[in-house]
């Protein structure tokens, strides 16, 4: 079957970091995104890993390993903006991307 | 300006009743999907397509039907026969089927009474 595994919930303080960990098991594997999505707003892109490492863009990051079936998101210098859900998502083969059902992060003072 | 629409953004109907929900991109992508959200889900694939005039089922397609008789345009239709259809709908397009990021519309949210 396929399965993507994510906290239902975090909690971090305003300048903190955290870390968002994915686990994945899919019948195939053609890379992962992971998406921001505010409450009752459409997803928005963040990253794309196809290859093992650690991806950086700014405040975020995206670390893949492809033998663990495991991912993270990490967000530096927290704002009271990144408070949304965050969506792991494995594409697969035949072209289908699957989605887990996100992590909610609340960001406080 | 380039992006995706779909409205309308709330809409209510009787139980028993067919609701067509549009989706519109000025993107120029070829792949558009439709997807459903629900609380504590992830996103669930209804239908997709790659091209016009062509497109498949997703995972959970009973229940709709979908159109793509131009490159812009992929409606989707919430027929009587699907029996949960209160939910967030969401549709997305790319610039190619799977590799590229999904860029998504602002959604709509259907309640069936």
């Amino acid at each position: 079957g396929q399965n993507i595994d994510q906290p239902t919930e975090m909690t971090a303080t305003e300048g903190a970091i955290v870390q968002i960990n994915c686990t994945y098991q899919t019948s195939g594997f053609n890379g992962l995104f992971w998406y921001q999505q505010h409450a009752g707003e459409a997803p928005t892109f963040l990253s794309y890993n196809v290859l093992d490492g650690l991806e950086e863009k700014g405040r975020f990051s995206s670390f893949l390993s492809r033998s663990k079936g495991y991912s993270y998101l990490l967000l530096k210098e927290l704002q009271m903006k990144d408070s949304a859900s965050y969506l792991c998502a494995v594409e697969t083969g035949g072209f289908k991307t699957i989605f887990g059902a996100g992590t909610r992060l609340f960001v406080k003072a | 300006d380039g992006g995706i629409t779909q409205s309308p953004k709330y809409l209510f109907r009787k139980e028993g009743q067919n609701v067509t929900l549009s989706c519109e991109q000025n993107l120029n992508h070829d792949a558009m999907y439709w997807y459903r959200q629900d609380p504590g889900q992830g996103l669930r694939l209804i239908y997709y397509s790659q091209i016009v005039n062509d497109f498949q089922k997703g995972d959970i397609a009973e229940g709709y039907s979908v159109s793509r008789e131009k490159k812009e345009s992929f409606p989707l239709t919430v027929t009587s026969a699907q029996k949960n259809p209160t939910a967030f709908y969401l549709c997305a397009s790319s610039a190619r089927q799977g590799a590229d990021e999904q860029y998504f519309g602002p959604g709509t949210r259907l309640t069936v009474t």
